[in-house]
């Protein structure tokens, strides 16, 4: 069965600063891989996928992210981080369903973003 | 366009009673899903179908019905309310061939057994 670690449960970074979260997973096969941001009060947003091709992912807001095969890792970057990004950031991998096109999703257990003036 | 709506937002249950969550989408998507999300655990797949008719279980399903009739709704149906199953619940939808797409998901529902 698949899963995702998401090792910082809360980081804190000043306006302005770099931003790097980190996701790694388990998936026996060639994973799809997600990030989703949700903030206070709200569904879950798509931020950013990999399925294949390129193994640096660009989304939106800004936000990119690196596929590593070899350390299993589907890290979350962005150069300068703006207050509204403080939110919750969910790393997911995909497991395909049988005979179906669709993937069943497995979540991170989050990590929250506080940003600082 | 609405997306996929979640109704109610908020709920407060007895223990032992029984409610059904809805959740419809207008996008005329195959799979639908239903998460609930706890603090410290992420999102876990209770149910999810992949078309009208046919349904099966995620990670945590019990205590929990699901039935899809049509292509645009995807009740979840608490049958005997526990403590243990408060919890915000969300509701998604993708199309078919979601590679190449992405899950949208409801604004989600509080739901408290006491």
């Amino acid at each position: 069965a698949q899963s995702v670690t998401q090792p910082d449960i809360h980081i804190t970074v000043s306006e302005g600063a770099s931003l790097e979260l980190r996701c790694n997973y388990s998936y026996g096969a060639t994973p799809y891989l997600f990030w989703y941001v949700q903030s206070p009060g709200q569904g879950l947003q798509l931020l950013l996928k990999y399925f294949s091709g390129d193994t640096l992912v660009q989304g939106i807001k800004g936000f990119e992210a690196e596929f590593k095969r070899s350390q299993s890792s589907f890290n979350l970057r962005k150069p300068s981080v703006h207050w509204s990004d403080a939110a919750e950031y969910f790393c997911a991998v995909g497991a395909r369903v049988a005979n179906f096109g669709n993937e069943k999703l497995t979540f991170g257990t989050g990590t929250r973003l506080t940003i600082i003036p | 366009n609405a997306g996929v709506t979640q109704t109610p937002k908020f709920q407060v249950l007895k223990t032992g009673q029984s409610m059904t969550l809805q959740c419809a989408q207008d996008m005329n998507h195959e799979y639908m899903s239903w998460y609930r999300q706890d603090p410290g655990m992420g999102l876990r797949l209770i149910h999810y179908s992949v078309g009208a008719g046919i349904t099966d279980q995620g990670e945590v399903p019990n205590g929990y019905n699901v039935s899809r009739s049509t292509t645009e709704d995807f009740p979840l149906r608490l049958l005997s309310a526990a403590p243990s199953q408060t919890s915000v619940y969300f509701c998604a939808s993708n199309g078919q061939g979601s590679w190449n797409t992405e899950a949208f998901f409801g604004q989600g529902t509080r739901l408290t057994v006491v």
